[in-house]
């Protein structure tokens, strides 16, 4: 049993460049939320799906999108990556609604140069 | 807003220390509430959450107490292991449905044998 599954585990980007991170669950779930994990901010809510083809902002989207496609996958995409968006990045998905119990992947270390 | 806010860490104790980490949540309405914990290099997993005020969520030998009247959700352990050395994390949602999980900007626990 998979779970949620983000890759890469790593990767260091310079300033400018564009990537996309990936995230993918196996257990159908319709929520799926991305976050961030700065040292003393705790996780902060980039952007989040209700569903295939419905995704919204959540507190701290600026500079990245997302699109929900499928249930299974929710990527990720830096249009073009700052130092500010060095960080350790967290998708997760709920079974039954935003506000239950998330189940996340294991992050992906993310150094923009 | 909805907030959280959790005593700063690191909490440094020995092997066998009874633990304490508080929480305090600031919301609208009845919220949910949840402690979540992060193991080195690895993503958030829920501990225990409770749903309504006197409700006591526990597991893995943690407990914690939806305390209503004072606004608290302060998470126990009667006696804490080298394992247990991790982040901690409280967080609220209003509504289970569409409203996103609310995070405290968590606290270290070290375990020393």
């Amino acid at each position: 049993n998979a779970g949620v599954t983000q890759t890469p585990k790593f990767q260091v980007l310079k300033t400018g460049q564009s990537m996309t991170l990936q995230c993918a669950q196996d257990m159908n779930h319709e929520y799926m939320s991305w976050y961030r994990q700065d040292p003393g901010m705790g996780l902060r809510l980039i952007h989040y799906s209700v569903g295939a083809g419905i995704t919204d902002q959540g507190e701290v989207p600026n500079g990245y999108n997302v699109s929900r496609s499928t249930t299974e996958d929710f990527p990720l995409r830096l249009l073009s990556a700052a130092p500010s968006q060095t960080s350790v990045y967290f998708c997760a998905s709920n079974p039954q609604g935003l506000g239950t119990e998330a189940f996340f992947g294991q992050g992906t270390r993310l150094t923009v140069v | 807003g909805d907030s959280v806010t959790q005593m700063e860490g690191p909490v440094t104790l020995s092997e066998e220390a009874f633990l304490t980490i508080n929480c305090t949540y600031t919301a609208t309405g009845y919220p949910s509430l949840f402690w979540y914990v992060q193991y080195p290099g690895e993503g958030l997993q829920l501990l225990l959450k409770a749903t309504k005020a006197d409700d006591k969520g526990s597991n893995k030998g943690f407990e914690a107490t939806y305390r209503k009247e004072t606004t608290s959700f302060h998470l126990e352990k009667g006696s804490v292991q080298v394992s247990d050395s991790a982040v901690y994390f409280c967080a609220l949602s209003v509504d289970s449905g569409y409203s996103t999980l609310t995070f405290g900007k968590g606290t270290m626990l070290l375990v020393s044998p």
